[in-house]
């Protein structure tokens, strides 16, 4: 079966635009996670939803980013005023519940020019 | 915060060598995962340790939890290049749902 997907895999934007970044997870995983992952370092947690209502969304780091999972599927990252700061992968995983083995997509690489 | 250390943050082996990284958490963890990401890749889960003094097995590798819960190893025996790639532990806290707070990663080269 298909795995994790993002869209698209690759940004690269001007300082100062919006930018949306998409994951498709696997089809019955209730739980999606956001990461960011800079160069040489691990994954850094953004945010999780259970089912359509996010459960905890400590890690975003201010209020440009935002997330979303309308329907329980898929879920989109969204990055308002991106500054340079933002460059980094945007890593997307899902779990069939909630504290098991994570799924990872492939990520999308966001340049802010 | 919660903080997940892992040494050593390198480690350059000959195939056939012994590798092990360590992984200590700044506090009680409820349960540790273990994943492995290739050069240009993504993390790929490994295995997951939920009970204090765990010990699990795959083929040459070999993860182990300590007894107070804070800090993990993964030990390969006898290394091939198809072991090349960064391994990161990462921890859940204890009373927390599902926060996985990645390690720093220790990146393992192997050569012939």
């Amino acid at each position: 079966g298909a795995g994790v997907s993002q869209t698209p895999s690759n940004k690269v934007t001007e300082k100062g635009k919006y930018v949306e970044l998409r994951c498709d997870p696997i089809s019955g995983h209730t739980a999606l996670y956001w990461y960011r992952q800079s160069l040489g370092q691990g994954p850094e947690f953004l945010i999780y939803f259970q089912g359509t209502g996010a459960a905890d969304d400590s890690g975003l780091p201010n209020d440009r980013f935002f997330a979303v999972r309308p329907e329980g599927s898929v879920s989109t990252l969204k990055i308002q005023r991106t500054e340079r700061g933002d460059s980094a992968v945007y890593l997307c995983a899902s779990s069939l519940i909630l504290g098991v083995e994570q799924f990872f997509g492939p990520g999308t690489r966001l340049t802010v020019l | 915060g919660q903080q997940v250390m892992q040494i050593p943050q390198y480690q350059h082996v000959q195939e056939g060598e012994d590798f092990t990284t360590y992984c200590n958490s700044s506090t009680t963890l409820s349960n540790i995962q273990w994943y492995k990401q290739r050069p240009g890749g993504h993390p790929v889960f490994l295995i997951q340790l939920v009970k204090s003094g765990e010990v699990k097995k795959q083929k040459r590798l070999t993860f182990q939890f300590g007894e107070a819960k804070k800090n993990s190893s993964l030990h390969i025996t006898a290394t091939q290049t198809t072991d090349v790639g960064t391994y990161f532990c990462a921890g859940m806290l204890a009373g927390t749902a599902s926060k996985l707070t990645f390690g720093t990663g220790t990146r393992l080269q192997v050569t012939l």
